[in-house]
């Protein structure tokens, strides 16, 4: 399978506790995306890495929230200190280097629920 | 600021007749401007992309788009709607002059097609 792959699929945490996601992406793309998606909404964008260099950040990401893309290849979402409004689809896309023009590529998601 | 947005929540069509989903945009400058699709529990797959030329672009699927830039819309179209095709759409936008390339999404809709 060559697609973006993430884990775990689902995780269900208690409140107060923390959690890491991990995204593998395409082997030749360059640039990562994380998202979130809550019930009934659109995908809302967390924050983008080129190679290991995390470029931008959405207000979104509070500092609860840390990513990182050590070796510019996997990237880890942590979330610490979960609260119940953290409960959502987290999303991980790739896409490869060149124009802007070029499609993201979006792993199947980790659907974290905080109970 | 760039946004996107999808009017209507459901479309329901039945199996064999056209289907169009609609979606508008706002974004400063000259816009790309992307479909995607989502199968319950599973990620997005892209379906089509606008970036210039032919305003009318062919995609994965049989679906097709218009992109019409005087009403800022990239409405989402098939000829002959399968009931397979019955899955959530999402609109995106990206700004051209946007270097991290993050896509804004719009809230999707639920596209229904009965036999």
């Amino acid at each position: 399978d060559t697609g973006v792959s993430q884990d775990p699929r689902h995780k269900i945490t208690k409140r107060g506790q923390n959690v890491t996601f991990r995204c593998d992406p395409i082997s030749e793309h360059n640039r990562l995306y994380w998202y979130r998606q809550t019930l009934g909404q659109g995908p809302e964008f967390l924050t983008y890495f080129q190679n290991e260099a995390q470029l931008e950040k959405s207000r979104l990401l509070s500092d609860r929230f840390s990513a990182e893309r050590p070796k510019g290849s996997f990237s880890t979402l942590e979330i610490q200190r979960t609260e119940q409004g953290d409960s959502a689809m987290y999303l991980c896309a790739s896409s490869r280097p060149g124009s802007l023009n070029t499609e993201a590529f979006f792993g199947q998601g980790t659907r974290l629920t905080v109970v | 600021a760039q946004s996107v947005a999808q009017p209507e929540d459901q479309v329901n069509v039945a199996e064999g007749n056209p289907l169009t989903v609609k979606c508008t945009y706002s974004v400063s400058g000259n816009p790309y401007l992307f479909w995607y699709v989502q199968y319950p529990n599973r990620g997005l797959q892209f379906l089509l992309k606008y970036i210039t030329g032919d305003n009318l672009v062919k995609g994965s699927y049989g679906f097709e788009a218009e992109f019409n830039k005087s009403q800022t819309s990239f409405h989402l179209k098939k000829p002959s709607a399968l009931v397979s095709d019955s899955a959530l759409y999402f609109c995106a936008v990206r700004a051209q002059y946007n270097q991290g390339g993050k896509l804004i999404f719009g809230q999707g809709t639920e596209l229904s097609v009965k036999p």
